[in-house]
């Protein structure tokens, strides 16, 4: 699986957009791109996934570049319930290969007041 | 539907001794996975199953048993405690075990070793 890179931490003002990006520059073609967060102290939560085209759902934006070496994970209007670690995860789709998700380190995003 | 469950949430282990972290889930999902989560680090996979009766090793599987006999639980079991099993575990599923499909995270049992 590709090796992601993101900024250790960021802040973003309460109901500004946060724009959370990744670096994945070894993609290979069949690999999807997936965020999940980590509220403190909770399990992960899957927050949106993508191969090429950018995605939207009620939680956020995925924005990839074309040549996909680099995403951005957009929340529209922060508040600050989505402080979190948020991951970018590079990984195939098929192949029952354990469906393993290596979590990095991640990006500490601190919304604020 | 409650997710996915873990019990206990809080655990005090001594050295040596044996314990099993309960996981269920009730989504009727075929893939159960486990993790631990050390202070200040991502998630490693200790072990995971793609179905009731099938299960396999992750990055981390040592010290730890799995079993899968039915579709709704996964118990992890430690054999033999050590302080460095002192973790957060996480247990989680999804449909089946292409990474396509969405993971559901229980909220986690928070194990200390001494």
């Amino acid at each position: 699986d590709a090796k992601t890179t993101q900024p250790t931490s960021m802040d973003c003002a309460e109901g500004r957009a946060a724009n959370l990006p990744c670096n994945h520059s070894t993609i290979s073609g069949n690999e999807y791109v997936y965020w999940y967060r980590q509220i403190h102290s909770q399990g992960p939560q899957y927050i949106i996934h993508g191969l090429k085209n950018n995605e939207t759902n009620e939680m956020a934006s995925l924005i990839i570049t074309e040549d996909r070496k680099s995403s951005t994970l957009i929340l529209p209007h922060a508040t600050l319930r989505d402080t979190a670690v948020y991951y970018c995860i590079v990984r195939v789709a098929i192949g029952n290969a354990g469906n393993m998700l290596t979590f990095g380190g991640g990006t500490r995003l601190m919304v604020k007041p | 539907n409650a997710g996915v469950t873990q019990t206990p949430k809080f655990q005090v282990l001594k050295t040596g001794q044996s314990m099993t972290l309960q996981c269920a889930q009730d989504m009727n999902h075929e893939y159960m996975s486990w993790y631990r989560q050390d202070p200040g680090m991502g998630l490693r996979l200790i072990h995971y199953s793609v179905g009731a009766g099938i299960t396999d090793q992750g990055e981390v599987p040592n010290g730890y048993n799995v079993s899968r006999s039915t579709t709704e639980d996964f118990p992890l079991r430690l054999l033999s405690a050590a302080p460095s099993q002192t973790s957060v575990y996480f247990c989680a599923s999804s449909w089946t075990g292409l990474a396509i499909n969405e993971q559901f995270f229980g909220p986690g049992t928070r194990l200390t070793v001494l």
